[in-house]
């Protein structure tokens, strides 16, 4: 499996654009990269996936450059509510529903 | 709709003792899996269950074991608890089984073990 590599924490404040970048360089070729969020004493809860190029939904972006070794999530106009931990995670969709968690980013919004 | 449910949501128990965990998937979904969250860590894969049976399984002790119901419900049983086993409990319910992009998690069963 694919190791993936993010900060441990970063700071922002509300209204401004965040990116989280996560560095996969062992990347295989039928891996998707896959964002969660989750708040504490919560479940994780799924943000966004893609393969390839820039995928966007009603809550974020996903940024992937041609060689794949690398992704940003990045969420718009950050709220004090978008306060949470960040998961990238990178494997094959066909394998099973074993999601590998690495240790996320702690992002914590300010006023 | 409801949503993964877990139950309980908190339990204290103590070193030696048992503890089964329930799980009800999302309406329609035959797939579940556990994951166990200790703190401050990310989420670590247990058990996949699809139609009855097992289709994964992580890096666990045979002290975990799990069964999934014609119901699609499944249950999460640890034997011979030892502190380490305090850690948040997760459960999560696709509609498939091979599939690994969007997973549906309950908010967890939270162990204490004193």
């Amino acid at each position: 499996l694919a190791k993936t590599t993010q900060p441990i924490s970063m700071d922002s404040y509300e209204g401004q654009e965040v990116n989280i970048t996560c560095s996969h360089n062992n990347i295989a070729t039928n891996d998707y990269i896959t964002w969660y969020q989750q708040f504490p004493s919560q479940g994780p809860r799924f943000i966004i996936q893609g393969y390839k190029t820039k995928v966007t939904n009603e809550v974020a972006s996903l940024f992937i450059p041609a060689d794949r070794k690398s992704s940003t999530l990045s969420l718009p106009r950050v709220s004090l509510s978008d306060t949470a931990v960040y998961y990238c995670l990178v494997g094959d969709n066909n394998a099973g529903n074993m999601l590998t968690f690495g240790g996320g980013t702690r992002l914590m919004v300010k006023p | 709709d409801a949503g993964v449910t877990q139950s309980p949501t908190h339990l204290i128990k103590t070193r030696g003792q048992q503890v089964t965990l329930r799980c009800s998937p999302i309406s329609g979904h035959k797939s579940v899996s556990w994951y166990q969250q200790v703190l401050g860590q990310g989420p670590q894969f247990i058990f996949q269950y699809y139609e009855k049976e097992e289709r994964g399984r992580g890096n666990f002790p045979d002290r975990f074991s799990a069964r999934q119901f014609p119901n699609y419900s499944s249950e999460l049983n640890v034997n011979a608890l030892l502190l380490g086993d305090s850690a948040l409990y997760l459960c999560a319910s696709s509609g498939q089984a091979t599939f690994t992009g969007e997973l549906f998690f309950g908010e967890g069963s939270r162990l204490t073990v004193l």
